[in-house]
């Protein structure tokens, strides 16, 4: 186990909602990622979170977006679902940013009906 | 951008035998590289992982190489066992702490017995 939980397992929604999805970090660790991995492929990054500010962004469009809490919790948020968007969703914390090793959480299945 | 190519996408070995996953990076700005084990229905699990200022490192039966000059580097699993069975993932990251990781598509590694 990694310390890292994500709620919910699962969820299915409709296209064109919105969803949110949550995140806490292994404890003392303050800097989030989000990744979408669709089936068959490797995760793909999202953005990143340090300090409640987001400071890395991989190709994803602006209705993907985030938050991160003083707790060093977080959620990610898409809007305007496509069914391109069904796919699993990883977060990722790691002590601080300068430090590589991050650990994965067990991730939330959506399916964009 | 970074690309990550990994091959092979599926290795069948036999219990006992060593199994081989290579992957080659496009940046030779990155600096670190981990692979991760990723059983069904689970996120990501870090086994081993190496900078780039390192040639090689071990922990027990696997090992990772890196080729700085070719830009590849490659995981190696001695002894493999029932439990090996899974999709394994190798990663690359260049520079600062806001970039996120860059994925290989995965290999499906099957151990016979």
């Amino acid at each position: 186990e990694t310390g890292v939980t994500q709620s919910p397992t699962h969820l299915i929604k409709t296209r064109g909602q919105q969803v949110t999805l949550r995140c806490s970090s292994q404890s003392g660790h303050n800097t989030v990622s989000w990744y979408q991995q669709a089936l068959g492929q490797g995760p793909q990054f999202i953005f990143q979170y340090y300090r409640e500010e987001e400071n890395g962004r991989g190709n994803f469009p602006p209705r993907f977006s985030g938050l991160q809490f003083p707790n060093y919790s977080s959620e990610l948020n898409v809007n305007a679902l496509e069914l391109d968007d069904s796919a699993l969703y990883l977060c990722a914390s790691r002590l601080e940013p300068l430090l590589d090793t991050q650990y994965f959480g067990p991730g939330t299945r959506l399916t964009v009906l | 951008g970074e690309n990550v190519e990994q091959h092979p996408s599926t290795l069948s070995v036999q219990e006992g035998d060593s199994a081989v996953i290579k992957c080659t990076y496009s940046d030779s700005a990155s600096n670190y590289f981990p692979w991760y084990k990723q059983e069904l229905g689970k996120g990501p699990q870090l086994i081993i992982d190496i900078r780039s200022n390192v040639g090689e490192k071990k922990d027990q039966r696997i090992a990772v190489t890196l080729n700085k000059t070719a830009k590849h580097f490659s995981l190696h699993i001695t002894e493999t066992q029932p439990e090996d069975s899974a999709v394994y993932f190798c990663a690359a990251r260049t520079g600062g702490g806001a970039d996120g990781l860059t994925f290989g598509k995965g290999t499906h590694l099957i151990i016979q017995p």
